[in-house]
């Protein structure tokens, strides 16, 4: 089954406390990205990659980092969380191919920083 | 940057009604337009998308109109059902080169019995 999935859907952490959030897709996608959705502000992109090795900002970065050693895993690492990063969190990925494409979500991650 | 406004926030309907979400863009250079459904508890689902090539697309129940010229774009959905419930969100993305989507805020669609 086609699929993204994440882990864990839901955590509940310190401030100061690294984490990491995982991210895998079984769909041989290049592009994948990481996404916050907060009440009354919708979905905003935090990192995206393009293909491995290839990260990019996207509109909200700030205390967060990713890396893209595989193509399949895409994590989400929060080195030093703060209680406003506290939030719903995405994992999507898509296929690149002169258009853009569908874009598959996993099921979520909800995290809680305390 | 793309920006992305949808209206209304929220949205009630009566079962066998329709109901219809606005989307407006500002970048001229997007020519991808996609609807994503979130049921409660799930991430988003693509449930339909237009090229900027299209004006008009359908699938069963939901269609989506597109307007270059004024920067809009809209989803239809006829003769809702109690399972058409959910939050949906409109986004809109540029071509090859970047695949990056801009979400708007999203509507809470609420089809009452």
């Amino acid at each position: 089954e086609a699929q993204v999935t994440q882990n864990p859907r839901y955590l509940i952490t310190v401030t100061g406390k690294k984490l990491t959030v995982t991210c895998s897709q079984n769909m041989n996608h290049e592009y994948m990205s990481w996404y916050r959705q907060d009440p009354g502000l919708g979905l905003r992109q935090i990192y995206y990659s393009m293909n491995v090795e290839a990260t990019d900002k996207g509109d909200v970065p700030e205390g967060y980092k990713v890396s893209r050693k595989e193509k399949r895993n895409f994590p989400l690492i929060l080195e030093s969380p703060s209680p406003n990063q506290t939030s719903l969190y995405f994992c999507a990925s898509s296929l690149i191919g002169g258009l853009n494409t569908e874009a598959f979500f996993g099921q979520g991650t909800r995290l809680t920083v305390v | 940057g793309e920006n992305v406004e949808q209206h209304p926030s929220t949205l009630s309907v009566q079962e066998g009604d329709s109901a219809v979400i606005k989307c407006t863009y500002s970048d001229s250079a997007s020519n991808y337009f996609p609807w994503y459904k979130q049921e409660l508890g799930k991430g988003p689902q693509l449930i339909i998308d237009i090229r900027s090539n299209v004006g008009e697309k359908k699938d069963q129940r939901i269609a989506v109109t597109l307007n270059k010229t004024a920067k809009h774009f809209s989803l239809h959905i006829t003769e809702t059902q109690p399972e058409d419930s959910a939050v949906y969100f409109c986004a809109a993305g540029s071509g090859a080169g970047s695949y990056q989507l801009t979400f708007g805020k999203g509507t809470k669609l609420s089809v009452i019995p």
